[in-house]
């Protein structure tokens, strides 16, 4: 079945800084990645996703990248905020899996 | 209902009891996922169910456990003699249709379900 690894597992960084947390899968049929945010006690949110068939994706002040030979993707934050800190869960499915496979986490902490 | 609905949020069970877990999803979507979150862990997907299909079980631990969903809507996720490594958090999601292969995948998660094993 699928594989998803994800890295790192933290992450620190200053206000305005970027972020970038990165994964890689390993069902090379796989076609959707999604990106999941939990906030501290509370469920995760979809917060941006991309198709294989498209190479980056941007809303606001994220974006995600897919290398489908290397099979890796990667998500982006810039400008980053306080209301930022989170943990970021990245996911792929396709091919013959049915549910959607995700990765360990990122706990991402940005410093004031 | 307006979102993913789980029942109960916390439960507190004794080592040995069989507990069980309630999940209502999204008013007509499909798809139902149960999901386990340890403590500062990832995402360990359990089962999936798609409409009338086979559910996919591949993801549950033990025979312990299992879940059903009765006439397509409300799952039911049962731990039979539980013990301490059960302790987690169980999440439950839900999709719809959608159009398209992202609309189809979009996962709605409830608030989820905090059991523990004393």
């Amino acid at each position: 079945g699928e594989n998803v690894e994800q890295h790192p597992s933290t992450l620190s960084v200053q206000e305005g800084d970027s972020a970038v947390i990165k994964c890689t899968y390993s069902d090379s049929a796989s076609n959707y990645f999604p990106w999941y945010k939990q906030e501290l006690g509370k469920r995760p949110q979809l917060i941006i996703d991309i198709r294989s068939n498209v190479g980056e994706k941007k809303d606001q002040r994220i974006a995600v990248t897919l290398n489908k030979t290397a099979k890796h993707f990667s998500l982006h934050i810039t400008e980053t905020q306080p209301e930022d800190s989170a943990v970021y869960f990245c996911a792929a499915k396709g091919g013959s899996a049915r549910q959607l496979t995700f990765g360990s986490g990122t706990q991402l902490t940005v410093l004031p | 209902g307006a979102g993913v609905s789980q029942s109960p949020s916390n439960k507190v069970t004794e080592k040995g009891k069989d507990v069980e877990l309630r999940c209502d999803p999204i008013s007509g979507h499909t798809a139902l996922y149960w999901y386990r979150q340890s403590l500062g862990q990832g995402l360990e997907f359990l089962i999936y169910f798609q409409g009338n299909s086979a559910p996919d079980k591949s993801g549950l631990p033990s025979d312990r456990f299992s879940a059903e969903r009765t006439g397509g809507s409300v799952s039911t996720l049962t731990i039979q003699r539980t013990q301490q490594e059960d302790s987690a958090v169980y999440l439950c999601a839900s999709s719809g249709r959608g159009t398209g292969i992202s609309g189809a995948n979009v996962l709605t998660f409830g608030a989820g379900s905090r059991l523990t094993v004393l």
